[in-house]
């Protein structure tokens, strides 16, 4: 079993509508979550952190946590063109340890 | 925000020599460096975690040897593959994590080993 599993797609989503983004990860002692951006030939960028239950908004981007399902999740509201990338799902699997595990990503196409 | 520096952002190198990329913290003190490396159309694969003032610690199937990774100072790592091959083409990727800091990821590296 994938450590953090995330579906790669291709998502297909029209502008203007909301993406929903899945990832779910193997370990339940997993204290960090985090939603990063990816284009195409460039480095990650982090959009989103989350370390308790519920949802975490910042402007169109809302992540959920529900760590008794292991699973987090990204909405992008008011779906724009430029959101069109690769979204990397990374949970901090080992608990007092730094590193980040990342899920295979998403693609994301939002379709004009 | 935080920034990390990550140099240089294409490379070129010919087949056995060495190249060497850096990757600095602008403006926080990073205390952990990953070095991760990914191919076309799949994820970042972690390579290795550098504490600074401390030996690298490799992830399995990474050879310490041919990617010699150095954390000299809080605001500067390295990483140098040497002996490249064409195999080790590839999109290198440092992350930096400092006292409350969240990951923050260099630009990246495009080495093509020719």
């Amino acid at each position: 079993q994938k450590e953090v599993e995330q579906n790669s797609g291709p998502l297909s989503v029209p502008e203007g509508a909301i993406a929903s983004l899945n990832c779910t990860y193997s370990d339940r002692v997993s204290q960090s979550f985090f939603w990063y951006r990816q284009y195409s030939g460039k480095s990650p960028e982090l959009i989103m952190s989350i370390y308790s239950n519920g949802d975490k908004e910042d402007g169109r981007f809302t992540a959920q946590l529900n760590k008794a399902s292991q699973y987090v999740s990204l909405l992008i509201r008011d779906s724009q063109p430029s959101d069109s990338a690769t979204y990397l799902c990374a949970v901090n699997l080992d608990f007092g340890n730094e590193k980040l595990t990342f899920g295979t990503g998403t693609r994301l196409t939002i379709i004009p | 925000g935080a920034v990390v520096s990550q140099h240089p952002s294409r490379v070129i190198c010919k087949s056995g020599t060495s190249v060497k990329i850096e990757c600095r913290s602008l403006d926080f003190q990073a205390t952990t460096m990953f070095w991760y490396r990914q191919f076309p159309k799949q994820s970042l694969m972690l390579m290795a975690t550098s504490n600074e003032g401390s030996k690298a610690t490799y992830e399995q199937g990474v050879e310490k040897d041919k990617f010699l990774i150095n954390h000299a100072s809080l605001t500067l790592s390295t990483l140098t593959v040497t002996s490249a091959h064409p195999e080790d083409s590839s999109f290198y990727i440092c992350s930096a994590a400092g006292t409350g800091q969240a990951y923050t990821f260099g630009s990246g590296t495009r080495l093509t080993v020719v």
